[in-house]
């Protein structure tokens, strides 16, 4: 299965840069990286998604090395609103499960003032 | 559009009760499935479908049937709901849920399920 692993927790001051770095080290030839954010009582939304190098929208940056073994989720200034959950996710490439995708657990960010 | 779409808000189930969760989307996307989120824990995948008439089996699935007869729709069935089962269940939906194609997946608002 491939899995992801991230740290548990990160605090942060509002008005810092908050990198999270996920771990993915049997991710599949083919398959991006993508990273959600969720709120208390909501459903996951969709931040960031890339496959290689660097990627950057309007909320977020995504960095990818080239052994794509792990990436990081690059949150320039952050502010209190940025206070979530953050999930790195994956595919699962079995011959039999092609469609399968899993959350890890997440890393709670917590930004103060 | 209204995205992805969840019926009801909350429910309360006695024990060996069964009941289904209503999921649509109006997105015309292939790709559906259902997790569930119990408290302070990350999402499960429960079950999954890469389009109409094919479904398969997530983390886990014991407890819960599916089943996907039009591409708008896929209800979670609880076939005689425990304790357990108290959760949060989302469901969500994508363009295309296959390995190697760019996607994003679109989440439901979630159904708040107690077991007693």
């Amino acid at each position: 299965l491939a899995k992801t692993t991230q740290p548990i927790s990160m605090d942060s001051y509002e008005g810092q840069e908050v990198n999270i770095t996920c771990s993915h080290n049997n991710i599949a030839t083919n398959d991006y990286i993508t990273w959600y954010q969720q709120f208390p009582s909501q459903g996951p939304r969709f931040i960031i998604q890339g496959y290689k190098t660097k990627v950057t929208n309007e909320v977020a940056s995504l960095f990818i090395p080239a052994d794509r073994k792990s990436s990081t989720l690059s949150l320039p200034r952050v502010s209190l609103s940025d206070t979530a959950v953050y999930y790195c996710l994956v595919g699962d490439r079995t011959e039999d499960s092609w469609g399968k995708l899993q959350f890890g657990a997440g890393t709670q960010v917590v930004v103060t003032p | 559009n209204a995205g992805v779409t969840q019926t009801p808000k909350f429910q309360v189930l006695k024990t060996g009760q069964s009941m289904t969760l209503q999921c649509a989307q109006d997105m015309n996307h292939e790709y559906m499935s259902w997790y569930r989120q119990d408290p302070g824990m990350g999402l499960r995948l429960i079950h999954y479908s890469v389009g109409a008439g094919i479904t398969d089996q997530g983390e886990v699935p014991n407890g819960y049937n599916v089943s996907r007869s039009t591409t708008e729709d896929f209800p979670l069935r609880l076939l005689s709901a425990a304790p357990s089962q108290t959760s949060v269940y989302f469901c969500a939906s994508s363009r295309d849920g296959r390995i190697g194609v760019g996607y994003e997946q679109y989440f439901g608002p979630g159904t708040r399920l107690t077991v007693t």
